[in-house]
């Protein structure tokens, strides 16, 4: 099983350049999430998506979109890069009927 | 809303040496709580989990119970090792929200 997949694993972006993070679990989760991880700060809600069709806000969720392309996909839009972007992404994923949460294995995003 | 509080690392102990790592909750309801190891450069995993009150998650070693009445979710291992080095995170979902939320994260460092 391959779980939770991000795409890319690393990636450099010039400030005011655009990029989409992409995330697929083959779980059949319903739930998605995506969250940043800086140091000192653990991780924080960007936006969630509680099943196909629905995205949230979350509690940071300014200068990101997402988008819930089908069931398996859900994907975290950069529209205009800024420096205070630099920091690991990670989506996960959880069934309403399991309570963990299943992560990737997160994107580590530098804004230059 | 809910929230998880756990105590600031780094945490730094020699081989064989007792773990306790402190964590604390506010949520509504009955939540689930979990335990997350992440290896450097990887992405969070469920180390163990309890879903309700007096359970006992253990897994590897580790162990943590559910105190409801102290709002507690400690983890401990008995003898670390080496490899035991991460950073671990307290979370809990299913209380007031369905959404995963995320302590802060403690840095285990374990010297030969």
């Amino acid at each position: 099983n391959a779980g939770v997949t991000q795409t890319p694993k690393f990636q450099v972006l010039k400030t005011g350049q655009s990029m989409t993070l992409q995330c697929a679990q083959d779980m059949n989760h319903n739930s998605m999430y995506w969250y940043r991880q800086d140091p000192g700060m653990g991780l924080r809600l960007i936006y969630y998506s509680a099943s196909e069709g629905t995205t949230d806000k979350g509690e940071v969720p300014n200068g990101y979109n997402v988008s819930r392309l089908n069931k398996r996909e859900f994907s975290l839009r950069l529209e205009s890069a800024a420096p205070s972007q630099t920091s690991v992404y990670f989506c996960a994923s959880r069934d309403r009927f399991v309570t963990e949460a299943f992560f990737g294995q997160g994107t580590r995003l530098t804004v230059v | 809303g809910d929230s998880v509080t756990q105590m600031e690392g780094p945490v730094t102990l020699s081989e064989e040496a007792f773990l306790t790592i402190n964590c604390t909750y506010t949520a509504t309801g009955y939540p689930s709580l979990f335990w997350y190891v992440q290896y450097p450069g990887e992405g969070l995993q469920l180390l163990l989990k309890a879903t309700k009150a007096d359970d006992k998650g253990s897994n590897k070693g580790f162990e943590a119970t559910y105190r409801k009445e102290t709002t507690s979710f400690h983890l401990e291992k008995g003898s670390v090792q080496v490899s035991d080095s991460a950073v671990y995170f307290c979370a809990l979902s299913g209380g007031g929200s369905y959404i995963p939320t995320f302590g802060r994260g403690t840095s285990l460092i374990v010297h030969p």
